[in-house]
């Protein structure tokens, strides 16, 4: 199992300006996954982040949008940039591996107001 | 394609009540499924999983599913529903190294 703290756990912030969410496993672990959960709708990968090179994303999120950083095996960062209110939703990381059950952060409730 | 259904939005049962959550999907090859949690403020947390094996899985809180090839299933269920078993659903397809996510159905309980 794994242990995952995310913060911050919810922020207001105004539109124009950027948020950095963290996210600290308590074990090295390969990939990180950053989710959004829009409000009343299921979760939607946003990219996976792999320590030592660049994230991939998926189709619909772009670096400039959502710049990723994987620093080591137990620590990455989620940036929502020049925030919009149609990014207010709920960011949520997770690790796990191939066929294992995945493990999630208490998630980060954005509001842009 | 690879894809998750959960036709419900939502589903009702009283307390004590047995309940079932629906789930189907689609996946070329072996199908990798799992139920995950969703309680209010919190993060998603893991119930139980279907890799190989007996159809019938057993996990956590007294939930278990059944897996249908036939029927290309997965459906949620427990015997007796409590009223703290009322949280978000969501079924699961891992697909590589991804997590595919069915829409959620919100189950209520009520006393």
């Amino acid at each position: 199992s794994a242990v995952i703290s995310q913060k911050p756990s919810r922020d207001i912030c105004q539109r124009g300006t950027s948020l950095t969410i963290q996210c600290q496993v308590d074990s090295q672990v390969t990939m990180m996954f950053w989710y959004r959960q829009q409000p009343g709708q299921s979760l939607t990968l946003i990219a996976t982040a792999n320590q030592g090179s660049e994230a991939t994303y998926e189709s619909g999120f772009v670096i400039d949008k959502f710049p990723i950083s994987r620093p080591n095996l137990t620590f990455s960062t989620l940036t929502v940039s020049n925030m919009s209110p149609e990014d207010s939703s709920i960011y949520l990381c997770s690790v796990g591996q191939t066929h294992t059950e995945a493990f999630f952060g208490q998630g980060t409730r954005l509001t842009v107001v | 394609a690879q894809s998750v259904a959960q036709p419900e939005d939502q589903v009702n049962v009283a307390e004590g009540n047995p309940l079932t959550v629906k789930c189907t999907y689609s996946v070329s090859g072996n199908p990798y499924l799992f139920w995950y949690v969703q309680y209010p403020n919190r993060g998603l947390q893991f119930l139980l999983k279907y890799i190989t094996g007996d159809n019938l899985v057993k996990g956590s809180y007294g939930f278990e599913a059944e897996f249908n090839k036939s029927q290309t299933s997965f459906h949620l269920k427990k015997p007796s529903a409590l009223v703290s078993d009322s949280a978000l659903y969501f079924c699961a397809l891992h697909n590589t190294d991804k997590l595919i996510f069915g829409t959620g159905t919100r189950l209520q309980v009520f006393p």
